[in-house]
């Protein structure tokens, strides 16, 4: 079955490194967004990409990083940064930007920064 | 900003219709009602979209008013596993940068009691 994949669900690291979260889909989209939500918040939006080696800042992109090499794959960074890094990471695709489908999201991956 | 209004929490009982409002009064000609709910800890997920006609899938019915400044989301009989967050979002996939992707609001808490 098709779908988007985030890993891994749980992460813990310490202040001052850098993560980078995983998120993989083989539903053959162009598009791939990262959101960020924090606990009874709305999702906002981090970077989006239309298309491989191509990206966009979003709403809240700073100290944030991340890279589009494979259509698949759109890793997220999270540097030393970002101030408050702890919170919910939602990966999510869509055909492509233009299209009025809805979105496909992973199932998230909770950071914990200690 | 989120370009919707909807009400912080709603209940319903299981097996009745959960009925749930958004009022968009500064929709756009060419912007797409969508809805996506979220479980606890999970990733949205999609429901139904529409533009001015209603719609009605497996999941639910979305019911646009004719000035298309409000809208209903119609789940006709509701299950424990409904209780989720309800997000209703205005987006037109011709907008460039990141206002054309999906901005999530605080949604409505729907809490479907035995």
């Amino acid at each position: 079955d098709g779908g988007i994949t985030q890993s891994p669900k749980y992460l813990f690291r310490k202040e001052g490194q850098n993560v980078t979260l995983s998120c993989e889909q083989n539903l053959n989209h162009d598009a791939m967004y990262w959101y960020r939500q924090d606990p009874g918040q709305g999702l906002r939006l981090i970077y989006y990409s239309q298309i491989v080696n191509d990206f966009q800042k979003g709403d809240i992109a700073e100290g944030y990083s991340v890279s589009r090499e494979k259509k698949e794959s759109f890793p997220l960074t999270v540097t030393s940064a970002q101030k408050n890094p702890t919170a919910f990471y939602l990966c999510a695709s869509s055909i492509d930007l233009g299209s009025s489908t809805g979105y496909t999201f992973g199932s998230g991956t909770r950071l914990t920064v200690v | 900003d989120a370009k919707t209004t909807q009400p912080t929490s709603m209940d319903c009982a299981e097996g009745r219709a959960a009925n749930l409002p958004c009022n968009h009064s500064t929709i756009s000609g060419n912007e797409y009602v969508y809805w996506y709910r979220q479980i606890h800890s999970q990733g949205p997920q999609y429901i139904i979209h529409g533009l001015k006609n209603n719609e009605t899938n497996e999941m639910a019915s979305l019911i646009i008013t004719e000035d298309r400044k409000s809208s209903t989301l119609i789940l006709p009989h509701a299950t424990l596993r409904d209780t989720a967050v309800y997000y209703c979002i205005v987006r037109s996939p011709l907008e460039g940068g990141s206002q054309g992707n999906l901005i999530f609001g605080k949604g409505t808490k729907l809490s479907v009691k035995p």
